[in-house]
């Protein structure tokens, strides 16, 4: 069974990047047909979908978050990561990577796995 | 964007009894709704995918339905375990949206 863990730093100053990685395991992340994502919750909040990247390096991001956001995949390590710059204390959440499978019934994905999260705080 | 309203916020339930929570979306996204469980401090875990499909390991009491714009999961004869926020998710459409939870506390 996949299994996805989130790694990086738990405090980050503001105007900062943010940077975290994703491992995956139990399986390869370049096989079958899947995305990988990032979603974030702040504390007593809803979630907020990040983005996603296929394996091939495609990428969707929230427009809300575009100008900041990059996440990068790296096949060789089963790892994919989210880099969110210039944050604030609005960006304090738990972060969480996650994968998308395709459902060859209706076209789409939908998201089945979720890593355990990760606190991220900004704050000097 | 999508916007997923679900109701009600909050809901206070006896054990065995039915819950039912709603998803309306502010646009059609056909049957490409999914539903998912938070206990405190965990993960989300999904619970129906597409509507109405159920998943391998969840418990049958939990089900869902609806297309288009209005969505339902039903938990019938509700257990302790269930205390949780449940979250509506479409896929069909970028960005994607989660709905804004409700929060399901046992009597």
């Amino acid at each position: 069974q996949v299994q996805l863990q989130e790694s990086g730093p738990g405090l980050v100053k503001p105007s900062q990047t943010l940077s975290l990685t994703c491992t995956v395991s139990g399986g390869s992340i370049s096989s079958g047909s899947y995305y990988w994502s990032w979603i974030r919750q702040p504390a007593g909040k809803g979630l907020e979908w990040i983005g996603r990247i296929y394996t091939s390096g495609s990428t969707n991001y929230n427009p809300s978050l575009k100008s900041r956001v990059t996440i990068s995949v790296d096949t060789s390590k089963n790892q994919f990561s989210l880099k969110l710059s210039s944050v604030t204390a609005a960006d304090t959440a738990v972060y969480y990577c996650a994968r998308y499978t395709y459902y060859y019934g209706s076209g789409s994905y939908y998201l089945d796995y979720w890593g355990q999260g990760t606190l991220v705080t900004v704050s000097s | 964007e999508i916007v997923l309203t679900q109701s009600p916020d909050f809901q206070s339930v006896t054990p065995k009894e039915k819950v039912t929570i709603t998803c309306r979306a502010s646009q059609s996204i056909g049957s490409s709704l999914h539903w998912y469980q938070q206990k405190p401090d965990q993960s989300p875990k999904l619970l129906i995918k597409y509507a109405s499909q159920s998943i391998s390991g969840v418990p049958s009491r939990f089900s869902g339905s609806g297309s288009g714009t209005d969505f339902t999961l039903t938990i019938n004869s509700l257990e302790a375990e269930d205390a949780a926020t449940y979250y509506c998710h479409q896929s069909s459409s970028f960005p994607l949206t989660f709905g804004g939870g409700t929060k399901v506390e046992i009597k």
